[in-house]
C-alpha cells in the first residue's frame, strides 16, 4: 500500500506531556498537510508544507504546536505541554501540486 | 471555524433509495471536493469539481459545481449498505492551499 501512513494510530498521554506524531506521505507528493478533527466536525486545517518549506499556518496552531518536514519527505507534528483540549484526531494528507488531498488514517490523541 | 453550510446533518434511508446532499457558502470558490469518511479512517476523495456548472460522475455518485460557484451537491443513486459513512464537502479558495470542510452529512443505510 503506497498511501499516506501515520504513526502511531492511537496515543494516550497525560496532561502536560509532550507528544510527537509522524506522517509519511505518498512518495511523489511534494505537498504535505496537517489537519485536526474533533467529534462531529470536519477536519480543520493546521499547516502545510511544499517540500521542506512550511508555507501556511492556521491560527489554530498555537505556539505549543510545531511541525517539521526536514528533508521534504516525512513530517512530524509535536505538541508540547498537552492540554485536554488537544484531544482530537490528527490527520495528515499529501498531494502533488494543485491536486486533491489524499489523507492518512490519522493519529487519535487522548489527553487525560 | 467552518464556513460551509452542509445539509442535511444526517440521513436515514433504506437500501436502494437515492440520496442527495448539498453544500452552500456565501463566498465564491474555485474548487469543490467531496470526501467520504468511515469510522477510524481518514477522509477518502470521491469527486473533485473545478469549473462552475461542472457535472461529474463516479459510479453511482454524481456531483455538480453550482453555476454561481457558491454551492455544490452530491447525489448517490441506488444506495447500498457500504455507502454508510460521513460525507464532507470541502472547498479551496483561490490564493490559499487551505481546504475548508463542512461539518458533514452522516448517512445510515438500512438493509
Amino acid at each position: 500500500d503506497t498511501g499516506v501512513s501515520q504513526n502511531p494510530r492511537h496515543k494516550i498521554t497525560k496532561r502536560g506531556q509532550n507528544v510527537t506524531f509522524r506522517c509519511d506521505p505518498i512518495s511523489e507528493h511534494n505537498r504535505l498537510y496537517w489537519y485536526r478533527q474533533t467529534l462531529g466536525q470536519g477536519p480543520e486545517f493546521l499547516t502545510y508544507f511544499q517540500n521542506e518549506a512550511q508555507l501556511e499556518k492556521s491560527r489554530l496552531l498555537s505556539d505549543r504546536f510545531s511541525a517539521e518536514r526536514p528533508k521534504g519527505s516525512f513530517s512530524t507534528l509535536e505538541i508540547q505541554r498537552t492540554e485536554q483540549g488537544d484531544s482530537a484526531m490528527y490527520l495528515c494528507a499529501s498531494s502533488p501540486t494543485d491536486s486533491p488531498l489524499h489523507f492518512g488514517n490519522g493519529t487519535r490523541l487522548t489527553v487525560t | 471555524g467552518q464556513q460551509l453550510n452542509q445539509s442535511p446533518q444526517s440521513m436515514f434511508i433504506q437500501e436502494g433509495e437515492d440520496v442527495s446532499m448539498n453544500c452552500t457558502s456565501s463566498s465564491i470558490f474555485n474548487t469543490w471536493l467531496w470526501y467520504k469518511q468511515e469510522p477510524g479512517e481518514g477522509p477518502v476523495l470521491l469527486i473533485a469539481l473545478y469549473k462552475a456548472g461542472e457535472l461529474t460522475s463516479n459510479g453511482r455518485l454524481t456531483a455538480q459545481f453550482g453555476i454561481t460557484r457558491k454551492d455544490s451537491f452530491l447525489n448517490i443513486s441506488a444506495s447500498i449498505p457500504s455507502d454508510v459513512g460521513i460525507y464532507f464537502c470541502a472547498e479551496r479558495r483561490g490564493g490559499s492551499e487551505k481546504l475548508v470542510f463542512g461539518k458533514g452529512t452522516k448517512l445510515t443505510v438500512n438493509p
